[in-house]
């Protein structure tokens, strides 16, 4: 069964370093979304690609968040420097398309970050 | 007001009865409307998708669209303790990105 994939599960880090998260979306998705997701919340929206191009990054902390996907494939969201309310649960979605009504996006399982 | 509203809950029903959930969005021009199903520590799980007004059934469950009232709800017959969980309705506009609600919590009770 086609399914998102994310590293690592889980993460703990120290407020000032850096971390990194990657993503490898299902196969044949064009779309890849990273999402944040405070406990109690739902999910919001940091970046969305279209193949390797970034189609709405308007809530990504720019001064310290940066997302790639070099060859439209995985990506890999990074944290410099991470910051105590950085901890959340970061999430991969993939959809088929960016476009049209019927744009179904999937998760991956997530990586728990806990900035000390 | 908020683009997705959930009742805050947490919603507690028995086993075997129906659990209905609700959800209300603000922007009328909303076109795609999901539910996801998220357990504890987990990521969300896509269960629902509806487009058109009226009803939509998938074995137990049955999403409900209104487009004219800006809501749409999610039923779950015969309640099962597998589906204590919290539940997060999307909305989305053509072309445009999902905007989740907080998630309400339901609990069915053994």
């Amino acid at each position: 069964e086609a399914e998102v994939a994310q590293s690592p599960r889980y993460k703990i880090t120290e407020k000032s370093q850096a971390v990194a998260f990657w993503c490898d979306p299902i196969s044949g998705h064009a779309t890849l979304y990273w999402y944040r997701q405070i406990l109690g919340q739902g999910p919001e929206l940091l970046v969305q690609f279209q193949d390797e191009s970034v189609v709405d990054d308007s809530q990504l902390p720019k001064d310290r968040f940066s997302a790639e996907r070099l060859k439209g494939v995985d990506s890999t969201l990074k944290i410099q420097p991470a910051e105590l309310g950085d901890s959340a649960m970061y999430l991969c979605a993939s959809s088929p398309r960016t476009s049209g009504t019927y744009n179904e996006q999937f998760f991956g399982p997530g990586t728990r970050l806990t900035v000390l | 007001q908020k683009e997705v509203e959930q009742n805050s809950g947490p919603l507690s029903v028995p086993e075997g009865a129906i659990a209905s959930l609700n959800c209300t969005y603000s922007d009328r021009v909303s076109q795609s409307f999901f539910w996801y199903r998220q357990y504890s520590g987990k990521s969300p799980e896509l269960i629902m998708s509806i487009y058109s007004n009226g009803d939509k059934e998938d074995g137990r469950f049955t999403a409900q669209l209104n487009k004219a009232s800006q809501y749409v709800s999610l039923l779950i017959r015969d309640s099962q303790p597998s589906d204590s969980a919290t539940y997060l309705c999307a909305v989305r506009r053509l072309n445009s990105k999902l905007t989740f609600g907080k998630g309400i919590t339901l609990s069915v009770r053994p």
